[in-house]
């Protein structure tokens, strides 16, 4: 089966310690991003990445790292810096565009991350 | 800042009543999508409908786009107790980077659609 897989389901993690969400897809897509999703809100744009070994800030980037070392691959760490981390967290990715096509994006079924 | 804004929050019908869902967004898209989010769970695309189109169908959906107003609507025909969920619309902004082109999605906050049988 083609998707997007994201691990573990739920996390809890205490105050100071950074934890690593995991992403995975097999679709074969270049890009992959991260939302964040709060109570009642949208999803807001953590990290992006459009390419293997690159990777760019979202709107809101600040206490969350990310790498791109495989294609398939993009983890996120909420560090401890991140102030309020408690939230569900999406990875998403894309085909890259050519020829004018619009892409939809894939999303993984999410991390609900709760900080104790 | 969110680009897209749904309305209503919060939707209740009967099943078999149409719904309808709208979204107002502030700057020139490419286009608009529309995703579904059942609880607890991550998104699904429903539909996608470029800027110099007006409507555009899909089974039981019908997005509409009107640039001028810079808004759009989701109508759910003969809508089922398995439509309950929340929908967002999400405008595009393109990015280009070394990966070649991508869309970097922005959403709105949702209608939360209960569709009560």
């Amino acid at each position: 089966d083609g998707g997007i897989t994201q691990s573990p389901k739920y996390l809890f993690r205490k105050e100071g310690q950074n934890v690593t969400l995991s992403c995975e897809q097999n679709l074969n897509h270049d890009a992959m991003y991260w939302y964040r999703q709060d109570p009642g809100q949208g999803l807001r744009l953590i990290y992006y990445s459009q390419i293997v070994n690159d990777f760019q800030k979202g709107d809101i980037a600040e206490g969350y790292s990310v790498s791109r070392e495989k294609k398939e691959s993009f983890p996120l760490t909420v560090t401890s810096a991140q102030k309020n981390p408690t939230a569900f967290y999406l990875c998403a990715s894309s085909m890259a565009l050519s020829g004018g096509h619009y892409n939809e994006q894939f999303f993984g079924p999410g991390t609900r991350l709760t900080v104790l | 800042s969110q680009q897209g804004e749904e309305d209503p929050q919060a939707l209740s019908i009967q099943e078999g009543e149409n719904a309808t869902m709208n979204c107002s967004y502030k700057t020139s898209i490419n286009n608009l999508q529309w995703y579904r989010q059942n609880s607890g769970r991550g998104l699904v695309h429903l539909i996608l409908i470029r800027s110099n189109e007006r409507e555009k169908h899909s089974g039981r959906l019908r997005v509409t786009l009107d640039t001028s107003k810079k808004s759009s609507s989701l109508l759910i025909t003969a809508s089922r107790a398995a439509d309950t969920a929340s929908y967002f619309c999400a405008t595009d902004a393109v990015l280009i980077g070394r990966g070649g082109s991508n869309y970097k999605l922005t959403f709105g906050k949702g209608t939360l659609l209960t569709v009560n049988p």
